[in-house]
């Protein structure tokens, strides 16, 4: 069973908006990751939250952190056309070896 | 530095036939993984290496074997394929060097069709 649920499935926003796109685990974690995927290609790392941070900031990326809710969000802001793709998030567990990966999220960025 | 490489990119088998796929990184990585994604889904672990000469099941091992063949080698297995076995198959590799928080590279994946 997967451990990492995303939510939405699927989000459509049009150029210049932001995106939000919500995780939620089960059991507790040492860290948690968004990822990014292409039509086709491999995934590439995004964004790594610790366990005890509750904020994090890379560019135009915000991820946040409620442990005690056990989710995450990913915060795109001001998307362009080059962020269509999937995001996962992944949970590590405490030996930091066992990522579980959500479904995903596909999002469309309209120009 | 190429990063993660996988061979074969795409492969067509029949129900029984076996093969293995590749994968090899060439950043001094000590942790390998091997995933699967089906269509629609997130990535799911079949098996990890967390260091050179060490192997662990993940949550869907059955039907694959792995050798870690050196630090840079990790190699998926099917020993039999069967339909159900049909997805598209991602290699990772992490540097760990005693820290959990470091982020996973991926190879760009080997599409597999079980006939």
């Amino acid at each position: 069973s997967q451990q990492g649920e995303e939510d939405p499935q699927a989000l459509s926003i049009q150029e210049g908006e932001n995106a939000t796109m919500n995780c939620s685990y089960k059991t507790s974690i040492n860290n948690l990751q968004w990822y990014r995927q292409n039509s086709g290609r491999g995934l590439v790392h995004l964004i790594l939250i610790r366990s005890n941070e509750r904020e994090k900031h890379s560019g135009r990326l915000r991820v946040t952190l409620d442990t005690s809710k056990k989710s995450s969000s990913l915060l795109i802001t001001a998307s362009r056309a080059a962020d269509t793709a999937s995001y996962f998030c992944a949970t590590g567990d405490n030996y930091g070896q066992n990522f579980v990966f959500g479904p995903g999220t596909r999002l469309s960025v309209l120009p | 530095n190429a990063g993660v490489t996988q061979t074969p990119k795409f492969q067509v088998l029949k129900t029984g036939q076996s093969m293995t796929l590749q994968c090899a990184q060439d950043m001094n990585h000590n942790s390998m993984y091997w995933y699967r994604q089906d269509p629609g889904m997130g990535l799911r672990l079949i098996y990890y290496s967390a260091s050179e000469g060490t192997t662990d099941k993940g949550e869907v091992p059955n039907g694959y074997n792995v050798s870690r063949l050196n630090k840079r080698e990790f190699s998926l297995r099917l020993e039999s394929a069967a339909p159900s076995q049909t997805s598209v198959y991602f290699c990772a590799s992490r540097r760990t060097s005693g820290s959990s928080y470091n982020e996973q590279f991926f190879g760009p994946g080997t599409r597999l069709t079980v006939l």
